[in-house]
This record gives C-alpha cells, sequence and structure tokens, in this order.
C-alpha cells in the first residue's frame, strides 16, 4: 500500500496564487489518476480536480491539478485566492483494490 | 441529480456492531462501473477509506479494517449497507457514503454523512 503526503497547512493572502503538494510514497503518481477534494467546515467532501487535471462544472478555472513524475507529486494550484476558498483539500488515488486519501491541507486565506 | 444518504445509529455502545445504511438515487448499481464505498472522518481528522462495492458484487476493504467491516448492497432497493464490528470509542467519526463510476475515478458525489460516536 501507498501512502500521500500533504502539507498540513498552507496560507496566502487574496488575490494571490497558492501550490498544495502530494507526494505518493511508493509506485508512480502516473499509474493512477489523483482527484482533490475541498472540504469547508461541516459538510462533505466535493471534487474540484478529477483525472489529474480535470475541473468539474461548476468549478472555477483559478482551479488547476498537475502531476509531476519527476518528484512522483500532485499538485493543485488555486490562483486569485478567494476568502470562500478558505477550506481544507484533500488528495485521493487509487492502486490495487485499494483507496488512499493524503491527511489533509488547511487553507487559510488572510 | 445523484444523490446519496446515510441512516444509522448516532451512539453506540463499546464492543457492539454498527450498522449504516446508504440510500441513493439516481444511478444504478447494476451498471458496469458503478461502485459505491464508505469514507469516515474523525472530528478534526482526515478522511479514511473503508470500503467498496462494485456492480458486480466484488467488495475490497481498508486492509486495517478489514477484519471488522462487511459491506453489501441491494440493488433492488438502491441501498449498500456497512457493519462495523467491535466499535470502539476511536471509531467515533463522520461516516460518508459516496458513489464512484469506474476504480480510477473520483468519489461524486457524497452523502451528507452521519456522525456515530461509540460511548459507554
Amino acid at each position: 500500500n501507498f501512502m500521500l503526503t500533504q502539507p498540513h497547512s498552507v496560507s496566502e493572502s487574496p488575490g494571490k496564487t497558492v501550490t498544495i503538494s502530494c507526494t505518493r510514497s511508493s509506485g508512480s503518481i502516473a499509474s493512477n489518476y489523483v482527484q482533490w477534494y475541498q472540504q469547508r467546515p461541516g459538510s462533505a467532501p466535493t471534487t474540484v480536480i478529477y483525472e489529474d487535471n480535470q475541473r468539474p462544472s461548476g468549478v472555477p478555472d483559478r482551479f488547476s491539478g498537475s502531476i509531476d513524475s519527476s518528484s512522483n507529486s500532485a499538485s493543485l494550484t488555486i490562483s486569485g485566492l478567494k476568502t470562500e476558498d478558505e477550506a481544507d483539500y484533500y488528495c485521493q488515488s487509487y492502486d490495487s483494490s485499494n483507496w488512499v486519501f493524503g491527511g489533509g491541507t488547511k487553507l487559510t486565506v488572510l | 441529480q445523484v444523490t446519496l444518504r446515510e441512516s444509522g445509529p448516532a451512539l453506540v455502545k463499546p464492543t457492539q456492531t454498527l450498522t449504516l445504511t446508504c440510500t441513493f438515487s439516481g444511478f444504478s448499481l447494476s451498471t458496469s462501473g458503478m461502485c459505491v464505498s464508505w469514507i469516515r472522518q474523525p472530528p478534526g481528522k482526515a478522511l479514511e477509506w473503508l470500503a467498496l462495492i462494485d456492480w458486480d458484487d466484488d467488495k475490497y476493504y481498508s486492509t486495517s479494517l478489514k477484519t471488522r467491516l462487511t459491506i453489501s448492497k441491494d440493488t433492488s432497493k438502491n441501498q449498500v449497507v456497512l457493519t462495523m464490528t467491535n466499535m470502539d470509542p476511536v471509531d467515533t467519526a463522520t461516516y460518508y457514503c459516496a458513489r464512484i463510476t469506474h476504480y480510477d475515478k473520483a468519489f461524486d458525489p457524497w452523502g451528507q454523512g452521519t456522525l456515530v460516536t461509540v460511548s459507554s
């Protein structure tokens, strides 16, 4: 089984850009899709990026996803930060009948 | 519109068995590729995948919890049931069910979640 490691927290000012990383411990990050979920307090997670870099309808194009095989990691980038982006973000991937979530990153927009 | 809703007891005692039901609409679990999964989140902590059942009735479990979990489906009722035995206070969490349309795709959408507290 593999693990996905995220920074515990990040903070940035409104209007700026922030990137959240998600590093896979074993196996290739490119071998299975990575998803990103946003979770606001008291609410269920919702998808902001699926299949590495696809945005569901209704998610602003300020959200983008990518993978980097050299660092075996995925990244979620949010540009033009808004206070409403303040939330917890989780990466998730799959391999060999095992679904794994990262530990989550708390994004503070201040 | 796809929706899922979790139901079950809000409080269970240590050593008891928890039974949760996920009732869904807007899709059929007999459609090829379709799956329903259970995920939990202890208060203030991260999401943890628990179990998944697919359209072909194949079942998959978290390695760390597999001895305590059983997942099943009733396609005619559009329900998926999760049982967890020997509950402990560390199992206190919000339990979510979610749809997934292929093993390698996103959990989407999620139910609202149900908080289960384990306490005597």
